[in-house]
């Protein structure tokens, strides 16, 4: 199975900061990756896919990059509605696996 | 717009089947795309289930694959999940979700709101 690293686990921020999430991959993953933000008691919600590609009604203040088995997203400007947990996923391979989730917190 | 919702039991007692419908609207499940099945236990990680494609193909995480089922009923637009032999380790929110791929990419988009499945006696 490929493992997906999320750095940090927890994150603390405040409105209006700029944060960066980082998942790394146990071997090379190519540009099967994605990122989902889920907000408490809600289902994922697809953020990014192809690395970089934002999903249709995202913001622009999100943004996705990496390649290989490093990748990043990075929120510029917090609001206060981001606050949720953020997952990587990887579909190079099966079983599909996320990373464990990076739970981002109103500093 | 394409909208996915989950059904079925609340709860299941140990060492028996856990059973889910997913009914898609917006899209048909026969067109060129995987239906899948996520978990998570409550306060937990996400955990790829299994898909199913058009043509009744199927794909099973190794951890469940002995235990899973994933299938298509065509003529109600839905999918099913089962899972048999269950435990309170499999008590978790089970969401279903279209899976997009291509040559080159994919992704899970849009996902249902899921369901919480509690295994108990």
């Amino acid at each position: 199975d490929i493992h997906l690293t999320q750095s940090p686990s927890f994150l603390s921020a405040s409105v209006g900061d700029r944060v960066t999430i980082t998942c790394r991959a146990s071997q090379d993953i190519s540009r099967y990756f994605a990122w989902y933000q889920q907000r408490p008691g809600k289902a994922p919600k697809l953020l990014i896919y192809t690395t970089s590609t934002l999903q249709s009604g995202v913001p622009s203040r999100f943004s996705g990059s990496g390649s290989g088995s490093v990748f990043t997203l990075t929120i510029s400007g917090l609001q206060p509605e981001d606050f949720a947990t953020y997952y990587c996923q990887q579909l190079n391979s099966y079983p599909y696996t996320f990373g464990q989730g990076t739970k981002l917190e109103i500093k | 717009q394409v909208q996915l919702q989950e059904s079925g039991p609340g709860l299941v007692k140990p060492s028996g089947t856990l059973s889910l419908t997913c009914a898609v609207s917006g899209d048909s499940i026969t067109n060129s795309h995987w239906w899948t099945w996520v978990r998570q236990p409550p306060g937990q990680g996400l955990e790829w289930i299994g898909e199913v494609h058009r043509s009744g193909d199927t794909n099973y995480n190794p951890s469940l694959k002995s235990r899973v089922a994933i299938s298509l009923d065509k003529s109600k637009n839905q999918f099913s999940l089962e899972l048999t032999s269950v435990t309170a380790a499999d008590t978790a929110f089970y969401y279903c979700a279209r899976t997009m791929t291509t040559v080159t990419t994919g992704w899970f988009d849009p996902w249902g709101q899921g369901t919480l499945v509690t295994v108990s006696s």
